[in-house]
């Protein structure tokens, strides 16, 4: 069975500063996705990154960026120059790919909380 | 419409009775998911959908919980008996194929009184 787990339930941090999210998971799979996704009050999951296990390069999305250490089977997300914006629920998930059915559910951690204040 | 939706976005039951919730997936999208996020908690996988059939329903709780796709587009996700202990939000969630993006609904809300 696979986990994951995000240690750290609250953050905050001052408007235009960097933070980093932490992820790590569990898993014997070797072909898998990771994401990060956002949950503002309005419920609505938001896909933020998306990572294939295959690949070495660390993805990155604008002011989104994350460090994956597959050996470590951890993977942060770090937000450059945050906004007001940015405050939400963030969930690291993990999505194992089966090569015949194709790569199915969804097994996400805990969340943790991020504020961004003025 | 150009994201899923679902319906009703809050709905409040007595224990016991028996509700649906309903999910429009964002059209052409053949694969649709089901999960259940607990007060605090992350989203919990319940069923999964390739066209009509049930690829996966291993996150189904018990038999009181039941969903079906008969056009392989509008699901709707059934709970007989109600307890207070499925209070939750429910997500739908649907994506071009079973390895693309998951997009998601906004929820629906069930508090069982």
């Amino acid at each position: 069975a696979q986990t994951v787990t995000q240690s750290q339930p609250e953050m905050s941090v001052q408007e235009a500063e960097t933070v980093t999210l932490s992820c790590t998971y569990d898993t014997s799979e070797s072909n898998y996705y990771l994401f990060w996704y956002k949950q503002p009050p309005s419920r609505q999951m938001i896909l933020v990154i998306r990572q294939e296990a295959y690949k070495q390069q660390n993805a990155t999305e604008n002011r989104f960026s994350v460090n994956f250490q597959k050996a470590a089977k951890s993977f942060s997300l770090k937000i450059s120059d945050s906004q007001l914006g940015d405050t939400a629920m963030y969930f690291c998930a993990f999505m194992p790919f089966l090569s015949i059915q194709g790569a199915q559910k969804l097994v996400f951690g805990q969340g943790t909380r991020l504020t961004i204040n003025p | 419409g150009a994201g899923v939706s679902q319906t009703p976005s809050n709905k409040v039951t007595e224990k016991g009775k028996y509700v649906e919730l309903r999910c429009d997936p964002i059209s052409g999208h053949t694969a649709l998911y089901w999960y259940r996020q607990s007060l605090g908690q992350g989203p919990e996988f319940l069923i999964y959908f390739q066209g009509t059939g049930a690829a996966d329903d291993s996150g189904l709780p018990n038999d009181r919980f039941f969903a079906v796709r008969p056009e392989g587009s509008v699901s709707t996700l059934k709970i007989q008996r109600t307890e207070r202990g499925d209070s939750a939000v429910y997500l739908c969630a649907s994506s071009f194929g079973g390895g693309d993006e998951q997009f998601f609904g906004p929820g629906t809300r069930l508090t069982v009184l």
